[in-house]
């Protein structure tokens, strides 16, 4: 079935600096992709929306600057948090579709754990 | 626009219960509907699924029917394991599965079965 890797699985940085997650799908092309974020005991908020070769599209109140999104080939996507503070410690998912393919529905990484200190 | 409305947890239930997990949702056009399952510190798994009106998706002893009349998803299996415990949640998306089209979650229900 659909695999889609996500890393790191668990990241601790300091506050200022970026980090970058990966989000890569193993067995099919990724048209689109799909980055959530998820606090504590609360559903999954969509941040951004990205197509192969083409920009994001951000969800209102996502600042498309501090959450930079890269989608630059059919199994790849990369989230970068810049600059972080300790409120963009979170818990970060990506999910990846591929149009046409109903099969494959949505695709979920196992989410990313971003502890800024 | 569209909106999934589940049922606030947590669910506590002893082993071999039967579960219900309500899920009602507003949509415009006809959607697709989703179960997905987390467990602690993981992402997210599809439970089941279904694409059109009287559908029924099932997986490892859960069920749910699509109900356009009651606009309606409802979460069922008939004898809960310990191993059942987690986050679920109820989500839909316009257009066909695996389009393009973001998914719209419910809050989560969390489950917690007991010995």
């Amino acid at each position: 079935g659909a695999v889609v890797s996500q890393h790191p699985s668990r990241v601790i940085c300091k506050s200022g600096t970026s980090v970058k997650i990966e989000c890569r799908s193993l067995d099919f092309q990724a048209t689109t992709m799909f980055w959530y974020r998820q606090f504590p005991k609360q559903s999954l908020m969509l941040m951004a929306t990205s197509n192969e070769g083409s920009k994001a599209t951000y969800e209102q109140g996502v600042e498309k600057d501090k959450f930079l999104i890269n989608h630059a080939s059919l199994t790849l996507s990369t989230l970068t948090v810049t600059s972080a503070h300790p409120e963009d410690s979170s818990f970060y998912i990506c999910s990846a579709s591929q149009t046409g393919r109903v099969s494959y529905g949505y695709t979920f990484g196992s989410g990313t754990r971003l502890t800024v200190v | 626009g569209n909106s999934v409305t589940q049922m606030e947890g947590p669910v506590t239930l002893s082993e071999e219960a039967f579960l219900t997990i309500n899920c009602t949702y507003t949509a415009t056009g006809y959607p697709s509907l989703f179960w997905y399952v987390q467990y602690p510190g993981e992402g997210l798994q599809l439970l089941l699924k279904a694409t059109k009106a009287d559908d029924k998706g099932s997986n490892k002893g859960f069920e749910a029917t699509y109900r356009k009349e009651t606009t309606s998803f409802h979460l069922e299996k008939g004898s809960v394991q310990v191993s059942d415990s987690a986050v679920y949640f109820c989500a839909l998306s316009e257009g066909i599965t695996g389009g393009g089209n973001k998914l719209t979650f419910g809050t989560g229900t969390q489950l917690k079965v007991e010995l």
